[in-house]
């Protein structure tokens, strides 16, 4: 069965404090994105990553990075976090199809932070 | 520009009657448009797919969805509502060549009643 793994489904962090939040798939998938879900504004997306070593930025990447030395791991990172990024964070994964044709997003569990 | 817009917030129904979960689209290219479910506290599981095979679409648990480009909508629906249906459906449209971004809308909450 296809997985997409977030390492942590619930943290709590202090402002100001370094945040990772890892994501592996198992799918051998080119794409890889990072995404906040917040009431009232749906999902947005913060980065994506067609290859290793390529990132580009999302919606609102502003406050965050990423990396991705590894096909299958993207990593989300908060240098300073802040109390207006207490939000659920959701990784996912697609398959490059070719010029036209994406495929569907395979999305892990999701991971919830709290930042105080 | 791509664009999906779910036309209802919330949706009631009662247990065994049908559900209908309307999507509208914008789009300038062939798009592929899907179906998410997402239950709470967790991530999005794919219902469905239309990338431009079939326009009518099966998908799990007993949902499907019509593809219509003169009307530019792919609402999804179900014969008959469950308990377990309830959650958030989202309508997500991509397939701009050249770029990775996957358009959501807003969703839709489903409650179902016993």
């Amino acid at each position: 069965d296809v997985k997409v793994t977030q390492s942590s489904r619930y943290l709590v962090k202090r402002t100001g404090e370094k945040v990772f939040l890892e994501c592996v798939q198992d799918m051998d998938h080119e794409n890889m994105f990072w995404y906040r879900q917040d009431p009232g504004l749906g999902l947005r997306l913060i980065y994506f990553s067609y290859d290793v070593k390529m990132k580009e930025k999302g919606d609102i990447p502003e406050g965050y990075s990423v990396s991705r030395e590894k096909k299958e791991r993207f990593s989300l990172i908060l240098e300073s976090a802040s109390t207006n990024q207490t939000s659920m964070y959701l990784c996912a994964s697609s398959p490059y199809r070719g010029s036209g044709n994406t495929g569907e997003l395979f999305f892990g569990e999701g991971s919830r932070l709290t930042v105080l | 520009a791509q664009s999906v817009t779910q036309l209802d917030s919330h949706v009631s129904v009662s247990e065994g009657t049908p559900v209908l979960l309307r999507c509208n689209y914008s789009s300038s290219y062939s798009p592929s448009l899907f179906w998410y479910v997402q239950h709470p506290n967790k991530g999005l599981q794919l219902l469905l797919k239309y990338t431009s095979a079939a326009t009518l679409v099966k998908g799990i648990n007993g949902f499907e969805a019509e593809f219509k480009k003169s009307e530019t909508s792919f609402h999804l629906t179900k014969p008959s509502a469950h308990m377990s249906d309830a959650a958030e459906y989202f309508c997500v449209v991509s397939g701009t060549s050249g770029t990775y971004k996957y358009i959501f809308g807003t969703g839709t909450r489903l409650k179902v009643l016993a």
